[in-house]
């Protein structure tokens, strides 16, 4: 069966550190890869897309890495703030209407 | 703000009631979604527009029922809901470029749906 696994335990970290978020996945084959902020009572809000072509992207305080033989994405947000704390969700592109997410990872930040 | 504006942003309804979400995107873009969130689960992809035509209804059952009258308008008519139906309903838009692998989802803030 089809599945996206996200670490459903909550993520804490303090700040200044680095976090690391992992989105896993089984029997799909994405052409691209999304990661998503999501804060309480909000919407998704889009991060940085990767493509199965492209190892990693960055994007100021943020990589992605994307590694399809693993099935396996990393989230890095580096010199971690409070600020950062919110759920961070993956999402499968396979095309613009095969688009599947992960359940999401809260990310705590401690001062 | 993301430039997709959803109404109304909470509702409380009865079973045997009829209400209407609405989703409005201000970007131009050829495509609309609606995702059903609940409690602790994935985003659920409800239903795909794509140049105002559907293209996508993922087995959702017939009391949800989309309308899409043009590219920047979006609705989810709703008759005789469950309880269990009761979580957040996203809207989002996106430019569709032509078949290929789509560029980032844009969301709306969501309606917070409570059936009694």
């Amino acid at each position: 069966s089809q599945k996206i696994e996200q670490n459903s335990e909550a993520l804490n970290i303090q700040e200044g550190k680095t976090a690391t978020l992992t989105c896993n996945y089984t029997n799909y084959s994405p052409a691209y890869l999304q990661w998503y902020r999501q804060d309480p009572g909000r919407g998704p809000v889009f991060l940085l897309l990767i493509r199965e072509n492209e190892k990693e992207k960055r994007k100021e305080r943020l990589k992605v890495t994307f590694d399809t033989t693993l099935k396996q994405s990393l989230f890095h947000i580096t010199a971690s703030q409070p600020a950062d704390s919110a759920t961070y969700l993956c999402a499968l592109g396979e095309n613009f209407n095969k688009f599947y997410f992960g359940s999401g990872t809260k990310l705590n930040v401690k001062p | 703000e993301t430039g997709v504006t959803q109404t109304p942003r909470h509702l409380v309804m009865g079973m045997t009631n009829k209400k209407s979400l609405k989703c409005e995107q201000h970007l131009g873009h050829n495509a609309m979604y609606w995702y059903k969130q609940s409690a602790k689960k994935p985003l659920e992809l409800m239903f795909v527009y794509s140049l105002e035509e559907r293209v996508e209804n993922n087995s959702v059952p017939s009391r949800f029922s989309p309308e899409c009258p043009n590219s920047s308008h979006l609705f989810l008519h709703l008759h005789t809901l469950q309880p269990e139906d009761s979580a957040l309903y996203l809207c989002a838009s996106s430019q569709d470029p032509g078949g290929r692998a789509s560029e980032t989802q844009y969301f709306g803030p969501g309606t917070r749906l409570l059936v009694l």
